[in-house]
């Protein structure tokens, strides 16, 4: 079973670009990487998703290496409004969906 | 268009009592999940459907702990006579397509449990 480990806290200020890490050293031919974004009393909210090299889209971009141990979600000119919990999630074809305790980024003004 | 809907919102509720927490996923999501968020942690997964069939609930923390799906919509979580410790936000999610698609959870803002 993929297991992820995150930095627990980050800080940031407006403006700034934003690169959090998340390592999964044991991670199987067939997973995806997942990136979500969970407000204070919201459930997740899917960010982005990829299986190697660069994906973007309108709201952040993931780097993958070749080895795939591990990936950075890159947020673009954060904002006091991306203030959240950012989770790594590795699927295993639904065995299971283990989130770890996730990033905590604090945007300051 | 509708996202996951969890009812209730809130519940609270004296030890030893039975809850039922609901969960109406995305219209044509045949992937349904359900996790439980304690404060300030990250999430804890419970049982999975595809369509109706629930293949492993061996995340499911005890035997208090229930789960059932009909029609391939509507899903419920049972807990029989609840804990202190079974408070928490119980979440639910759906995806579309089969569970090994890789295919993007929808979260509802869940429903936020409290034991007295």
């Amino acid at each position: 079973l993929a297991k992820t480990t995150q930095p627990i806290s980050m800080d940031s200020y407006e403006g700034q670009e934003v690169n959090i890490t998340c390592s999964h050293n044991n991670i199987a031919t067939n997973d995806y990487i997942t990136w979500y974004q969970q407000f204070p009393s919201q459930g997740p909210r899917f960010i982005i998703q990829g299986y190697k090299t660069k994906v973007t889209n309108e709201v952040a971009s993931l780097f993958i290496p070749a080895d795939r141990k591990s990936s950075t979600l890159s947020l673009p000119r954060v904002s006091l409004s991306d203030t959240a919990v950012y989770y790594c999630l590795v699927d295993l074809w639904g065995q299971n969906f283990v989130f770890g305790p996730g990033t905590r980024l604090s945007v300051l003004p | 268009g509708a996202g996951v809907s969890q009812s209730p919102s809130n519940k609270v509720t004296e030890k030893g009592k039975d809850v039922e927490l609901r969960c109406d996923p995305i219209s044509g999501h045949t992937a349904l999940y359900w996790y439980r968020q304690s404060l300030g942690q990250g999430l804890e997964f419970l049982i999975y459907f595809q369509g109706n069939s629930a293949p492993d609930k061996s995340g499911l923390p005890s035997d208090r702990f229930s789960a059932e799906r009909t029609g391939g919509s509507v899903s419920t979580l049972t807990i029989q006579r609840t804990q202190q410790e079974d408070s928490a936000v119980y979440l639910c999610a759906s995806s579309y397509g089969a569970i090994s698609s890789n295919q993007p959870q929808h979260f509802g803002d869940g429903t936020r449990l409290s034991i007295l």
